[in-house]
């Protein structure tokens, strides 16, 4: 089955810090990979996507690229504000059962002024 | 574009009461609507799949009778709690799919409903 693996918060950085969130997945076949972000008490929202292999994400300053060699989906961002903090969440699918979602445990980001 | 909202952003209810939550999708018509349960610092927990016009198909483990789905239209899909109990006490979030399945069709979030079971 699909999975997902995202690396555990929390996690604190200081302001303008780089940040790294790994994101590792297991499918069958070929998913689109996805970058989830909830603010507290918010709803969760589209971050960045790739849908093929080598393909690079990019939004806010956000990147990630769709690795399919090491099945990775990293997220970085080269300079992180404090309006960056919230959860983030990887998330893929396959197009099969519906186009569901298998979302990762989610990490929090906290960034300290 | 893509909007999708939820109604009430947050209920208190005494247990044994049924609250409904409402999901719209604002500005296109949503033939599924997919239903998630989030625990505190947990992630997402898929209850069931709304597709309009038909039954909704519940994940394992996920009571049927307890938690009522009705999508009646392309832009409204309803979950109702019923009898609910502290246990029942989550945030809710909806999320609704655009027009014909499709490999790269996305999912729009709402804004989640927190409920509160006293």
């Amino acid at each position: 089955g699909n999975s997902v693996t995202q690396m555990e918060g929390p996690v604190t950085l200081s302001e303008e810090a780089f940040l790294t969130i790994n994101c590792t997945y297991t499918a069958t076949g070929y998913p689109s990979l996805f970058w989830y972000v909830q603010y507290p008490g918010e709803g969760l929202q589209l971050l960045l996507k790739a849908t093929k292999a080598d393909d690079k994400g990019s939004n806010k300053g956000f990147e990630a690229t769709y690795r399919k060699e090491t099945t990775s989906f990293h997220l970085e961002k080269g300079s992180v504000q404090v309006s960056d903090s919230a959860v983030y969440f990887c998330a893929l699918n396959t197009g099969n059962a519906g186009n569901m979602l298998t979302f990762g445990g989610g990490t929090r980001l906290m960034v300290k002024p | 574009g893509a909007v999708v909202s939820q109604h009430p952003s947050r209920v208190i209810c005494k247990s044994g009461t049924s609250v409904k939550i409402e999901c719209r999708s604002l500005d296109f018509q949503a033939t599924t609507m997919f239903w998630y349960r989030q625990f505190p610092k947990k992630s997402l927990m898929l209850m069931a799949t709304s597709n309009e016009g038909s039954k909704a198909t519940y994940e394992q483990g996920v009571e049927k009778d307890k938690f009522l789905i009705n999508h009646a239209s392309l832009t409204l899909s309803t979950l109702t709690v019923t009898s609910a109990h502290p246990e029942d006490s989550s945030f809710y979030i909806c999320s609704a799919r655009l027009g014909i399945a499709g490999f790269y069709n996305e999912q729009f979030f709402g804004p989640g409903t927190r409920l509160t079971v006293l």
